[in-house]
């Protein structure tokens, strides 16, 4: 059964500093990766996906990376700004099925 | 692109009630569309996956005669609680993937969510 562990649960950095999120998931058989936002009581806006084949992919001030063998993937923030303020879940597929896996999340606070 | 709705945002209701929760897919057709619930300060937890013009498939542990899945069309799901009770009170989110991108890879696309309160 797969499992998603996001680390740490929460996170809390002055404005302007760079800084990473972590994603470890338990089968490395899966088909693609997302990181998602969600602010309080909102649904999830997809910020980055990455298949299984691929190692990084960069959206602005996101970076995600991902070592599908060591079960890994990384979402890096630069120049952070207080409307990052949100929580960050990250969530795998399985090959051949959309289902998704989510992770707990990090909480991120931005202080301005 | 890519957007989903829900309806309604959110909703309350009284025990032993029945609750439609609405999702449509706006400018995609979605062959099959998904179900989540969320507890305060937990992750999504996917209860269901609805394929337009056939049965629900429910995951372990989720009532299917409780939460009652319907895909009539390729842009609509509805999810109703049936005589719901206070512990069924959640956030309730759906999701759709897009089978006519080219480049979707599977990415899902999340509906603004319904906040369920059930007194």
């Amino acid at each position: 059964k797969q499992e998603v562990t996001q680390i740490p649960a929460a996170l809390s950095v002055p404005e302007g500093e760079n800084l990473v999120l972590n994603c470890s998931f338990t089968d490395s058989a899966i088909y693609n990766l997302q990181w998602f936002r969600q602010d309080p009581g909102k649904g999830l806006t997809s910020l980055l996906l990455i298949q299984s084949s691929q190692r990084e992919q960069t959206s602005g001030r996101l970076n995600a990376s991902l070592d599908k063998s060591s079960g890994r993937s990384t979402l890096y923030i630069a120049a952070s700004q207080p409307g990052d303020s949100a929580t960050y879940l990250c969530a795998v597929s399985k090959g051949g099925s959309e289902k998704l896996v989510f992770g707990k999340g990090t909480k991120l606070t931005v202080n301005p | 692109g890519a957007v989903v709705s829900q309806h309604p945002s959110w909703v309350i209701c009284k025990s032993g009630t029945s609750v439609k929760i609405e999702c449509r897919s706006l400018d995609f057709q979605a062959t099959t569309m998904f179900w989540y619930r969320q507890f305060p300060k937990q992750s999504l937890m996917l209860m269901a996956t609805s394929n337009e013009g056939s049965k629900a498939t429910y995951e372990q542990g989720v009532e299917k005669d409780k939460f009652l899945i319907n895909h009539a069309s390729l842009t609509l799901s509805t999810l109703t609680v049936t005589s719901a009770h206070p512990e069924d009170s959640s956030f309730y989110i759906c999701s759709a993937s897009d089978p006519g991108r080219a480049s979707s890879y599977n990415e899902q696309f999340f509906g603004p969510g319904t906040r369920l309160t059930v007194l």
